[in-house]
């Protein structure tokens, strides 16, 4: 079975600039999450999409970043405009989805880290 | 809101030695507890974890325990061998509206095992 796939795995930019992060779930995953962890830190959830609707963006700073899961599967992560303190590797991670037994057990992928110049 | 704290932030021990690493939640309602080892430049990969209806789980040289009333729960490697030297994250399920969960990590443990 393929893992979760995220694309590019690096990426360094300049401040002011905007960049985005791709992200295909295993297959049959209901659940996607997009998590943010700094250096020196645990994973900090930004969202989470259930099919392709969200169901917890609280710790998202919508002012800069915005993410979109259009038909339940991929999704994309964008950040625009970036700031230093944006430096970090951005995983995703998906489940089964509510309603079956494991659906807690999450399955991240490579992630992408991002270096803000 | 919901906190995680995990305990030790480094840890070293020879090959063969045990390793012990404790998490405490804030939550009351977390049903949920994963472990999850990250070696340089992966993600986090799951590798044990409880449920709130278990007070202990064993999955070779690996274990984890549970105390609700306390609200901690502690990860053991017994056997250490040097291919376990990573990080190792704990996290806590949170439940919030519509029946969903989500995880709420520590902030990590390095584990570094010598030969």
């Amino acid at each position: 079975e393929a893992g979760v796939a995220q694309s590019p795995r690096y990426k360094i930019i300049e401040k002011r600039q905007s960049v985005a992060f791709w992200c295909n779930p295993i297959s049959g995953h209901a659940t996607l999450y997009w998590y943010q962890q700094i250096l020196g830190q645990g994973p900090k959830l930004l969202i989470q999409f259930q099919n392709n609707g969200v169901v917890d963006d609280s710790q998202l700073p919508k002012d800069r970043f915005s993410a979109e899961r259009l038909k339940g599967v991929d999704s994309t992560l964008k950040i625009q405009p970036a700031k230093l303190e944006d430096s970090a590797v951005y995983l995703c991670a998906s489940s089964l989805g509510r309603g079956r037994p494991t659906y807690n057990e999450q399955f991240f992928g490579p992630g992408t880290r991002l270096t803000v110049l | 809101g919901e906190n995680v704290e995990q305990h030790p932030s480094t840890l070293s021990v020879q090959e063969g030695d045990s390793a012990v690493i404790k998490c405490t939640y804030s939550d009351s309602a977390s049903n949920y507890f994963p472990w999850y080892k990250q070696e340089l430049g992966k993600g986090p990969q799951l590798i044990i974890d409880i449920r709130s209806n278990v007070g202990e789980k064993k999955d070779q040289r690996i274990a984890v325990t549970l105390n609700k009333t306390a609200k901690h729960f502690s990860l053991h490697i017994t056997e250490t061998q040097p291919e376990d030297s990573a990080v190792y994250f704990c996290a806590a399920s949170s439940p919030f509206s519509g029946g969903y969960n989500k995880l709420i990590f520590g902030a990590g443990t390095r584990l570094a095992v010598h030969p």
